[in-house]
């Protein structure tokens, strides 16, 4: 079957870092994403990696490990406005993005 | 880049009534157009995916003589709920990708339309 592990919460503090931890097992895979989801809002795309390694774009980071099939999104300089869902993504071999119910990140002053 | 737009937001209506929900990309042509839908504290749950031109793929258990999904053009797909009942309300949001391989597989979704029946 097609699964994902994501922590359900997490609670960290301003100006701190932190990691998202995603494990998946899907039917092929063809990639990872990592949206971010404010409540009441719809995901908004953060990163997407295919091959193994890490990506980083700003103060986000997203890294994937294929044969593990494991992948964290890390956070740095974490803001108020960080506060929100983050979901891991993997894309199967039908090319359908697999959700999980994501991880809800705290942010505590 | 990559905008998509809903509307409406917010939707009100007597149960038995139809609701339509266009999703629009505003920036790129979408080649494929996704409709999800989302309850309280739960995961987003795909409904359907349509390409344009083409019949919508509907995911196991949803019906398709209740949720019409129309994919027009490059930009444009709609969602018809009819003959909505208070068990339809939702969060309903939709997602397009854009031609590959510039825009990969990347989902960029539009901002979700709150559909409450009464």
């Amino acid at each position: 079957g097609q699964n994902i592990d994501q922590p359900t919460e997490m609670t960290a503090t301003e100006g701190a870092i932190v990691q998202i931890n995603c494990t998946y097992q899907t039917s092929g895979f063809n990639g990872l994403f990592w949206y971010q989801q404010h409540a009441g809002e719809a995901p908004t795309f953060l990163s997407y990696n295919v091959l193994d390694g890490l990506e980083e774009k700003g103060r986000f980071s997203s890294f994937l490990s294929r044969s593990k099939g494991y992948s964290y999104l890390l956070l740095k300089e974490l803001q108020m406005k960080d506060s929100a869902s983050y979901l891991c993504a993997p894309l199967d071999s039908n090319y359908q993005l697999i959700w999980g119910a994501g991880t809800k990140l705290i942010i505590k002053p | 880049g990559a905008v998509v737009s809903q509307h409406p937001s917010w939707v009100i209506c007597k149960s038995g009534t139809s609701v339509k929900i266009e999703c629009r990309s505003l920036d790129f042509q979408a080649t494929t157009m996704f409709w999800y839908r989302q309850f309280p504290k739960q995961s987003l749950m795909l409904m359907a995916t349509s390409n344009e031109g083409s019949k919508a793929t509907y995911e196991q258990g949803v019906e398709k003589d209740k949720f019409l999904i129309n994919h027009a053009s490059l930009t444009l797909s709609t969602l018809t709920v009819t003959s909505a009942h208070p068990e339809d309300s939702s969060f309903y949001i939709c997602s397009a990708r854009g031609e590959r391989p510039l825009f990969q597989e990347t989902q960029y979704f539009g901002p979700g339309t709150r559909l409450l029946v009464l």
